[in-house]
């Protein structure tokens, strides 16, 4: 398995430019979320979805959009990008929250601003 | 959702020594699970341990958790250069409903060889 999978690994973009960063994970996995890392600030999370068709903003969702169209995908959508959405951006997976299951990150994509 | 509090921030030890790091958080919770992060890597779980457990063990870690102070620890034990990374506590609270897990701003682990 190769489980959580992100690209790209890093972006820059000009501010108003638009982009989508790219996730999939192989594991069959109900539970999919986004989060940004910034310095000091922790991990916050953007979206999330419990399952194909269906998705819900978290803590700092906009600025962002998703879907969920199959179980494997969850792409995130940078409508216009601002120099505040440089961050880090790590997507993770989870069999269900229910229960307690532990989350699966990808390795990140490094997004820069300018 | 709210997020769980680690403390220290940072912390420094000699390799060998163990390390002991903190997480408060808010409320009833169902379950907490503790991360890890090397630097520019995202998050690997270590380990679960639910609201009716006090003590968990996974190999060189040890995590304990009081509910009735509503904190958790980790111990690492035998600490080595390869255990430098941020650690993260996650709280996931009882009701806590579909949203995700949590992340505070994390206990920055340096071991010096």
């Amino acid at each position: 398995n190769a489980g959580v999978t992100q690209t790209p690994k890093f972006q820059v973009l000009k501010t108003g430019q638009s982009m989508t960063l790219q996730c999939a994970q192989d594991m069959n996995h109900e539970y999919m979320s986004w989060y940004r890392q910034d310095p000091g600030m922790g991990l916050r999370l953007i979206h999330y979805s419990v399952g194909a068709g269906i998705t819900d903003q978290g803590e700092v969702p906009n600025g962002y959009n998703v879907s969920r169209s199959t179980t494997e995908d969850f792409p995130l959508r940078l409508l216009s990008a601002a120099p505040s959405q440089t961050s880090v951006y790590f997507c993770a997976s989870s069999y269900s929250l229910a229960g307690g299951y532990e989350q699966y990150f990808g390795p990140g994509t490094r997004l820069t601003v300018t | 959702s709210q997020q769980g509090e680690e403390d220290p921030q940072a912390l420094s030890i000699q390799e060998g020594e163990n390390a002991t790091m903190n997480c408060s958080y808010k409320t009833s919770i169902n379950n907490l699970q503790w991360y890890r992060q090397n630097s520019g890597r995202g998050l690997v779980h270590l380990i679960l341990i639910r609201s009716n457990e006090r003590e968990k063990h996974s190999g060189r870690l040890r995590v304990t958790l009081d509910t009735s102070k509503k904190s958790s620890s980790l111990l690492i034990t035998a600490s080595r250069a390869a255990d430098t990374a941020s650690y993260f506590c996650a709280p996931r609270y009882s009701g806590g409903g579909a949203d995700g897990l949590t992340f505070g701003k994390g206990t920055h682990l340096i071991i010096q060889p």
